[in-house]
């Protein structure tokens, strides 16, 4: 069981390119989240996932795609690189909200993170 | 690996001791609260967690204590170790699944 995996670790642009980081998880769960974390910062949300088909915007959608065609992965989509984008990446999956049962079915599990510096 | 908050607030407690981490939340209405430990070059792991109809809860080495009416969130380590240094976030949510995060502390453990 990999748990929450992430390709690449690292990457450098050029402003105006374009890329698509990877995430993938095999506990299947239902949610999936994108968050970007800058220096000295917590964690933004950019898009989340409940579901295969279903994706949502969070707190920092702009420049940024997702598609989710599978339960497993859930790839982040950059289009058009800015130097704004500089950040790390990291994508996380839970089950789906518990209500009143085990809060511990509720939390996110995030992979190693991915690097991306835009030049 | 990669180096996680350049400028964030830093505690620094002798090994042995206890630490106690603070953070204050934003909304009034947040329900379920965590705590994340993130290493340096590594993404967040999961250390301890709360709802709102709680106001401690205790795990191994850890207690999260909550005060809903200062909105108000710590993490007690107990005989901090060096293996305990780190990034710790506190983390809040609404709606059970999309989780707010704060900017973090760094504890440094002196051997």
């Amino acid at each position: 069981n990999a748990g929450v995996t992430q390709t690449p670790k690292f990457r450098i642009l050029k402003i105006g390119q374009s890329m698509t980081l990877q995430c993938a998880q095999d506990m299947n769960h239902n949610y999936m989240y994108w968050y970007r974390q800058d220096p000295g910062m917590g964690l933004k949300l950019i898009y989340y996932s409940v579901g295969a088909g279903i994706t949502d915007k969070g707190e920092v959608p702009n420049g940024y795609n997702v598609s989710r065609s599978t339960t497993e992965d859930f790839p982040l989509r950059l289009e058009l690189a800015a130097p704004s984008q500089t950040s790390v990446y990291f994508c996380a999956s839970s089950y789906p909200p518990s209500g009143g049962l085990q809060t511990s079915t509720d939390t996110q599990y995030f992979g190693p993170g991915t690097r991306l510096t835009v030049l | 690996g990669e180096s996680v908050g350049l400028h964030l607030p830093t505690l620094s407690v002798q090994e042995g001791d206890n630490s106690i981490i603070n953070c204050a939340y934003s909304n009034s209405a947040s329900d379920y609260f965590i705590w994340y430990k993130q290493e340096s070059g590594k993404g967040p792991q999961f250390i301890i967690d709360i709802r709102s109809n709680m106001d401690k809860r205790q795990g191994q080495r850890v207690t999260v204590l909550l005060n809903k009416t200062v909105k108000h969130l710590s993490l007690q380590i107990a005989a901090t170790q060096p293996g305990d240094s780190a990034v710790y976030f506190c983390a809040e949510s609404y709606s059970s699944y999309k989780l707010i995060f704060g900017s973090g502390t760094r504890l440094l453990v002196r051997p």
